[in-house]
């Protein structure tokens, strides 16, 4: 069985700072991996994929995140934080042809 | 990109009556969908999984016949809540894999979800 693990529902940064949010999923199987976004009263847009392409993985916004087969983790990173980055954050595992298993979410918060 | 569309966006009912949500991939084939549910600041729970012109495949505590899923073509997925009640308010987010490009990255395409009150 597949899961994803986020740590910290909750992360509060300030604008300009960095932002973390972390992933550890567990699969049998070479996982794909997903970070999705999610505005409040709003469905799900995609930041950014790993399918056991490139390890690191750029995606839209700033965001990237890099796939650690080791420590089982796929964490999203943006090195400035916008005022706009305020959301719910997602991460996701699948197979091919399975649905996606989602994390709790992790909120985060940036301030001025 | 691929479209999923999904109808109606906000829905208002009385206890007792019956919902339907459709979900629609615009540009590409769909023969798998997938129904998710999301309750207040939670995650996205999934519910079903949705094949054309077969029987869905619940996931274990959701009702199916409570949850009525039907996939009649390769475009369009419907999910009925019968008698609804206050307990089934919440956001149903519907997602569709483009089987032609999907199948080897995982991803999914999302609706925009379907937020249901059940007075």
């Amino acid at each position: 069985a597949q899961s994803v693990t986020q740590l910290g529902s909750h992360v509060s940064v300030s604008e300009g700072a960095l932002v973390l949010l972390r992933c550890n999923y567990s699969s049998s199987v070479p996982p794909y991996l997903f970070w999705y976004v999610q505005y409040p009263n709003q469905g799900l847009q995609l930041l950014l994929k790993y399918t056991s392409a490139a390890t690191l993985v750029k995606g839209i916004n700033g965001f990237e995140a890099e796939f650690k087969k080791s420590e089982t983790s796929f964490h999203l990173t943006k090195p400035s934080a916008h005022m706009s980055d305020a959301a719910e954050y997602f991460c996701a595992v699948s197979q091919a042809g399975t649905a996606l298993i989602f994390g709790k979410g992790t909120t985060l918060s940036v301030s001025s | 990109g691929a479209v999923v569309s999904q109808h109606p966006s906000r829905v208002i009912c009385k206890s007792g009556t019956s919902v339907k949500i459709e979900c629609r991939s615009l540009d590409f084939q769909a023969t798998t969908m997938f129904w998710y549910r999301q309750f207040p600041k939670q995650s996205l729970m999934l519910m079903a999984t949705s094949n054309e012109g077969s029987k869905a495949t619940y996931e274990q505590g959701v009702e199916k016949d409570k949850f009525l899923i039907n996939h009649a073509s390769l475009t369009l997925s419907t999910l009925t809540v019968t008698s609804a009640h206050p307990e089934d308010s919440s956001f149903y987010i519907c997602s569709a894999r483009d089987f032609k490009r999907g199948t080897n990255t995982g991803e999914l395409f999302f609706g925009e979800g379907s937020r249901l009150t059940v007075l």
